[in-house]
């Protein structure tokens, strides 16, 4: 069973068009994430979810909306998008209360390439 | 951070060797770290971590060292395998349990067979 998915793994599209990535995990954990990762290996934390609600936004451009359904889930929209979008996107979750570890879980990735 | 927007910074070590991996953070507020290694094609998994009031944490065939007075973090393979060829990556965050994690510019470490 994976624990943390994300679908697609692979998008391929023009600038300028809008597309989602969903994320689902099964581990029961209250806070999921979104980070990106360039060219260069740089993973950089976008946005965080706490049980549906927001909890990071790193300075990311509003064309990128996080949403947040249940506590399982966290998707990721993006509108208009530009050249510059184009890295993997990698959702990961967490349980920090509770006894939980903290330890992020993440997700095989979702390769988005912009022409 | 270093050698960020750069390139990766690489190591290559012989199979059966131990390699060690270092990392400089800037927060002088961080109180845990994480090392997490990741795969070609997969996501970073984690593979230990240590809390500020501790120095040294060991786990299999892996040690983190703790340097808080240079803000410095080593990751120690023992006996390393082409199963251990990957990108390893330090985290830190500032408060454990504030959710955020930040990343490190991450090694990419080859085994030699």
């Amino acid at each position: 069973d994976t624990a943390v998915s994300q679908t697609p793994k692979y998008l391929v599209t023009q600038m300028g068009n809008d597309k989602s990535i969903k994320c689902e995990q099964n581990l029961g954990h209250d806070t999921m994430y979104w980070y990106k990762q360039d060219s260069k290996k740089f993973l950089k934390i976008m946005f965080s979810y706490n049980n549906k609600e927001l909890i990071i936004n790193e300075t990311v451009p509003n064309r990128f909306s996080p949403k947040s359904p249940d506590k399982a889930h966290l998707n990721l929209h993006i509108n208009s998008l530009e050249l510059g979008d184009s890295a993997v996107y990698f959702c990961a979750s967490s349980q920090w209360t509770g006894g939980g570890t903290g330890e992020l879980f993440f997700g095989e990735g979702s390769r988005l390439t912009v022409l | 951070g270093e050698n960020v927007g750069l390139h990766l910074p690489t190591l290559s070590v012989q199979e059966g060797d131990n390699s060690i991996i270092n990392c400089a953070y800037s927060n002088s507020a961080s109180d845990y770290f994480i090392w997490y290694k990741q795969e070609s094609g997969k996501g970073p998994q984690f593979i230990i971590d240590i809390r500020s009031n501790m120095d040294k944490r060991q786990g299999q065939r892996v040690t983190v060292l703790l340097n808080k007075t240079v803000k410095h973090l080593s990751l120690q393979i023992a006996a390393t395998q082409p199963g251990d060829s990957a990108v390893y990556f330090c985290a830190e965050m500032v408060n454990f349990g504030n959710e955020k994690l930040t990343f490190g510019t991450g090694t990419r470490l080859t085994i030699i067979p």
